[in-house]
């Protein structure tokens, strides 16, 4: 079965550092990664995507993520964090075996705090 | 293009009481779901409509009911609430395609006393 797992509920990181926010996966066959942010009282934002090719991606407002096939991750990075990128993000999974329109499994989300 | 748009933003009901979360895209695309958000649950599929004319349970299908009126809109409707289904509901569609990403309206936050 597929799914998707953010091992941390939060991540506080101080302005102008570099953050991590970090996602695992498991499925049968080949993943579509996904990453969408959520700010206060909207609903989710598409920020980038993994189908294949090249390992880095990068995204909306800077960020970019690591697709690594081995550790079966999907780490979303951004070199520099502004205060403006304090929400809740969250790491999206689809199977490239299940040809079905319910299978995309979201995260339980990663809310992230940038420190002035 | 609003993209997806959702009504109403906010409402309180009381347990038993029945609605209808209305949506609606203008991107033409087939497919659409209906998701709710709760604390450290992440966004659960209630229902979704792969085309016009067909739904499809998803993970937490009880307690509620879909209609996909045309192409453009899919409603939810809760024939008697429950405080359990207290939560923000949100819209989404995807353009065609598995590697496609969602499009997601502003949300409906649900509170049932």
């Amino acid at each position: 079965a597929q799914s998707v797992a953010q091992p941390e509920d939060q991540v506080n990181v101080a302005e102008g550092n570099p953050l991590t926010v970090k996602c695992t996966y498991s499925v049968s066959g080949n993943p579509y990664l996904f990453w969408y942010v959520q700010y206060p009282n909207r609903g989710l934002q598409f920020l980038l995507k993994y189908i294949t090719g090249d390992n880095l991606v990068k995204g909306s407002y800077g960020f970019e993520a690591e697709f690594n096939k081995s550790q079966t991750s999907f780490h979303l990075k951004k070199p520099s964090a502004l205060v403006s990128d304090s929400a809740l993000y969250f790491c999206a999974v689809r199977d490239s075996y299940l040809n079905r329109d319910d299978k995309i499994i979201f995260g339980k989300g990663t809310r992230l705090h940038i420190l002035p | 293009n609003a993209g997806v748009t959702q009504t109403p933003k906010f409402q309180v009901l009381k347990t038993g009481q029945s609605m209808t979360l209305q949506c609606a895209q203008d991107m033409n695309h087939n497919s659409m779901y209906w998701y709710r958000q709760d604390p450290g649950m992440g966004l659960r599929l209630i229902y979704y409509s792969a085309s016009e004319g067909t739904t499809d349970k998803g993970e937490v299908p009880n307690g509620y009911n879909v209609s996909r009126l045309n192409k453009r809109e899919f409603s939810l409707r809760l024939e008697s609430a429950a405080p359990s289904q207290t939560s923000v509901y949100f819209c989404a569609s995807p353009r065609a395609g598995a590697y496609n990403e969602q499009f997601f309206g502003p949300g409906t936050r649900l509170t049932v006393l």
